[in-house]
């Protein structure tokens, strides 16, 4: 069976703070795709990022970016100079392309962004 | 459509009614999943459906809980004799295939009083 943890559970910054959100995963396939979604007040899951097992480096999109290490099987999320628009739940998921588990989602992290 | 489409987008149901919950993916997605997510908790996997293929029921919560999927496209999810525990919002997504990005509907707000 495959998991993710997201060990943070609410995170609280004031605005123009950088965050780290921290995942960490579980799988027995050497083949897996891992996801970021955000779902903001309005309660509608947005896809913000796929990374496959293959492809460990670091991906950077506007004000995030995100760092695939394989060796402690984590996938953080950075956002760089937070806004308050980016006051949302985060869940970090996995998908190992096969099986019945389908797309496995961590409990998701509240982040807080404070003017 | 634009999106992934769910009805109702609340319902609110007596304890031992049955209710249907109804997902219209996007046209052309292969893969359908539904999930509950309960008040301020994570993503509970419910079942998933690949095309026409049979689905593996064995992430559904309880034999009340019944899932379809017909010709491919629109799916329903049913569950028996409420209780007040199955209140909860009810996440359908859809993706072109596994495992690329799925995408989320509004979801249905269900509550058994």
């Amino acid at each position: 069976a495959q998991k993710v943890t997201q060990a943070q559970t609410e995170i609280s910054v004031v605005e123009k703070e950088d965050v780290t959100l921290d995942c960490v995963y579980e799988t027995r396939d050497t083949t897996y795709y891992l996801f970021w979604y955000k779902q903001p007040p309005s309660g509608e899951l947005v896809f913000l990022i796929r990374r496959n097992s293959f492809d460990e480096q670091n991906e950077i999109s506007g004000r995030y970016s995100w760092n695939f290490q394989k060796s402690t099987s984590s996938f953080n999320f950075t956002i760089t100079a937070s806004q308050v628009v980016d006051s949302a739940v985060y869940f970090c998921a996995l998908d190992s392309g096969g099986g019945a588990d389908g797309l496995t989602f961590g409990k998701g992290t509240h982040l807080i962004i404070q003017p | 459509g634009a999106g992934v489409s769910q009805s109702p987008s609340n319902k609110v149901t007596e304890k031992g009614k049955d209710v249907e919950l109804r997902c219209d993916p996007i046209s052309g997605h292969t893969a359908l999943y539904w999930y509950r997510q309960s008040l301020g908790q994570g993503l509970e996997f419910l079942i998933y459906f690949q095309g026409n293929s049979a689905p593996d029921k064995s992430g559904l919560p309880s034999d009340r809980f019944s899932a379809e999927r017909t010709g491919g496209s629109v799916s329903t999810l049913t569950i028996q004799r409420t209780q007040q525990e199955d209140s909860a919002v009810y996440l359908c997504a859809s993706s072109l295939r596994r495992p690329s990005e799925a995408f989320f509907g509004q979801g249905t707000r269900l509550t058994v009083v």
